[in-house]
């Protein structure tokens, strides 16, 4: 267990339905990414928090995809009007403020499927 | 594009001898790198880093990486294995001149260590 914690552990939606994940990174971390990782891929890059800015949006995360982190604590991940391409295990992970050289600390995961 | 790539899908090898998973990386500038390791139903696993430094990186569980900059690698080894460190293992890069720290992986690779 790496303190970070992701809630819910498993999504499964109908296409079109909108769904909301938590992160809840490490209390002293105030760097949070959120990554996506499909079957047989490593995970890849979605956006980045530092405290409740959000300060960079990967091409990949479209119009329906929001992330907010309102507090510079927890941060949620909404998805719109999902669709089966959106099936994938959504990864938080975070980080210390001077973190140049250290490692992210990642979530379990939530686990999205969409019918 | 920045890119790291892990040639191999999978990996085996029998218990109690040595094994190497391989990656090498395609990145402007000199990365810091990383190793993690996903075992089912659970988040990333951060196993060792390389910053600067000695070309040799010791890490968690008994693993160690070999940088080479000539080769733009960092392969994961191990001198020998265990059936308990049958799993998925990314490799990754971070790029020094990226205020962000996101991290970019490689595909992953399944090691399956035989008894």
């Amino acid at each position: 267990d790496t303190g970070v914690s992701q809630d819910p552990r498993h999504k499964i939606t109908k296409r079109g339905q909108n769904v909301t994940f938590r992160c809840d990174p490490i209390s002293e971390h105030n760097r949070l990414y959120w990554y996506r990782q499909t079957l047989g891929q490593g995970p890849e890059f979605l956006t980045y928090f530092q405290n409740e800015a959000q300060l960079e949006k990967s091409r990949l995360l479209s119009d329906r995809f929001s992330a907010e982190r309102p507090k510079g604590s927890f941060s949620t991940l909404e998805i719109q009007r999902t669709e089966q391409g959106d099936s994938a295990m959504y990864l938080c992970a975070s980080s210390p403020e001077n973190a140049q050289y250290n490692e992210q600390f990642f979530g379990p995961g939530t686990r999205l499927t969409v019918l | 594009a920045q890119s790291v790539a892990q040639p191999e899908d999978q990996v085996n090898v029998a218990e109690g001898n040595p094994l190497t998973v391989k990656c090498t990386y395609s990145v402007s500038g000199n990365p810091y790198l990383f190793w993690y390791v996903q075992y089912p139903n659970r988040g990333l696993q951060f196993l060792l880093k390389y910053i600067t430094g000695d070309n040799l990186v010791k890490g968690s569980y008994g693993f160690e990486a070999e940088f080479n900059k000539s080769q733009t690698s960092f392969h994961l080894k191990k001198p020998s294995a265990l059936v308990s460190d049958s799993a998925l293992y990314f490799c990754a890069v971070r790029l020094r001149m990226d205020s962000s720290y996101k991290l970019i992986f490689g595909s992953g690779t399944r090691l399956l260590v035989r008894p």
